[in-house]
Parts: C-alpha cells; sequence; structure tokens
C-alpha cells in the first residue's frame, strides 16, 4: 500500500450497532486525524493523535472514540451509532504535529438507519 | 478556536476565465492549506503557505498574515478544474498539531 489507506468504503449501519471504521498509513507520519464531512457543514475535526500512544479531542467527538496503538494505524469507533453520525468519514496524516501537508485517505461513506 | 470563512460559496464560470476564490480566518496561525475535492469524494493539498505568494501550474494562492487573509487564484481556467475548493487553518493558533478548521468549501463549475 502507499499513502494512506480507509476501510470500509461504504457501510449502512442499523442504530445501536458497534462500527469500527479503520484507517493506516505506510508513510511513517507521526499525526493522524479523523474527520466527517457533512453537505453544509464542510470537515470538522473528530479526534487526532499527534503520536503513537496519544489522542485529543477535537471539534465534535461525542460518541467516537480512538486508539492509537501504533504509528500505522488509528481506528475510530462509534460505540452505538445514531443517525445523526451519518456521514463521509475521512481521515488524515502528516509528517509532524506541526506544520506539514495533511494527506488525506479515500474516505469511508457511512449511513446509519 | 479559528473560524474560516470563505466566498463565494458557488460560482459558475466560462472556460477561459480568471477565477478568484477568498479565505478569512480570525486566529494567527503559521500556515494556511488549500484543498481540492473532485465529485467522487477524494480531498487533495493543493498548497500549504505562510507568506507570500506559492505558483503550481495554473492554480496561485497568496496569503496576508497581517490581514488574516488568502486567495486562491486559477488562470485560464478549464472544465477539469470543476471541483470543490476548500480553506483551512490550525484549529488553534500556532501550527495545527490539533487539527485543522475548514472552511465550507467554494463549489466551482467551469463551463467549456
Amino acid at each position: 500500500i502507499a499513502g494512506i489507506t480507509q476501510a470500509p468504503t461504504s457501510q449502512i449501519l442499523a442504530a445501536g450497532r458497534r462500527m469500527t471504521l479503520r484507517c493506516t498509513q505506510d508513510m511513517r507520519h507521526n499525526a493522524m486525524y479523523w474527520y466527517r464531512q457533512d453537505l453544509g457543514l464542510g470537515l470538522r475535526l473528530i479526534h487526532y493523535s499527534n503520536t503513537a500512544g496519544t489522542t485529543g479531542k477535537g471539534e465534535v467527538p461525542d460518541g467516537y472514540s480512538v486508539s492509537r496503538a501504533n504509528t500505522d494505524d488509528f481506528p475510530l469507533t462509534l460505540a452505538s451509532a445514531v443517525p445523526s453520525q451519518t456521514s463521509v468519514y475521512f481521515c488524515a496524516s502528516r509528517p509532524s504535529g506541526g506544520a506539514g501537508t495533511q494527506y488525506f485517505g479515500p474516505g469511508t461513506r457511512l449511513t446509519v438507519l | 478556536k479559528n473560524e474560516v470563512e470563505q466566498s463565494p460559496q458557488n460560482l459558475t464560470a466560462q472556460e477561459g476565465e480568471f477565477i478568484t476564490i477568498n479565505c478569512s480566518y480570525s486566529v494567527g496561525i503559521s500556515a494556511l492549506h488549500w484543498l481540492q475535492q473532485h465529485p467522487g469524494g477524494g480531498i487533495v493539498s493543493l498548497f500549504m503557505l505562510s507568506s507570500g505568494k506559492k505558483k503550481h501550474g495554473r492554480l496561485i494562492a497568496t496569503i496576508n498574515i497581517q490581514e488574516k487573509h488568502s486567495s486562491l487564484h486559477i488562470t485560464a481556467s478549464h472544465p477539469r478544474d470543476s471541483a470543490v475548493y476548500i480553506c483551512a487553518a490550525p484549529a488553534y493558533s500556532g501550527g495545527g498539531a490539533d487539527g485543522l478548521t475548514f472552511g465550507k468549501g467554494t463549489h466551482l463549475i467551469i463551463q467549456p
């Protein structure tokens, strides 16, 4: 693989179910991010991680959790999905926690019914 | 928290026209980002700039740190430039270690 991969590409999920969106990068970037994109609201930061072992909350963290056990992987978990979490989710990374271009994954389209 | 405003929200132009998209932000930053998103969803970073001007092909980005304002220009626009252009700045002052905050995007359509 090269760059950032996300899985699944799309998913339809029943409300109340647990779901983990996967994100993997092979660029050895320290910083990783999860964003959601909604029509009319644009992209918003959910959670971030500046280095393996650390995470932080973004603008819209409620209902989501993340972990960063190693440099490459940054999974996003919805413990009990609700319809308002229907969105397109993008994972991104960049070389360090400071300035630097962000690289985006292809996105996961999630529908919660 | 930084607030990012973009204008216009929608822009339709004829092929060959000079295009300008504007972005303003509220908190001093070290660098501002311009992103492009084509129909189908992929997001690509076009520019990251902290001062002056950057050029890549027909795309030019400028920034005025004192005015907290940036512009993206497209010269000799082409239908393949049709996309959503998004301005982004660090969510808080500084370099953006804690992520970016985004404008709502400018939906650009270039008609042949």
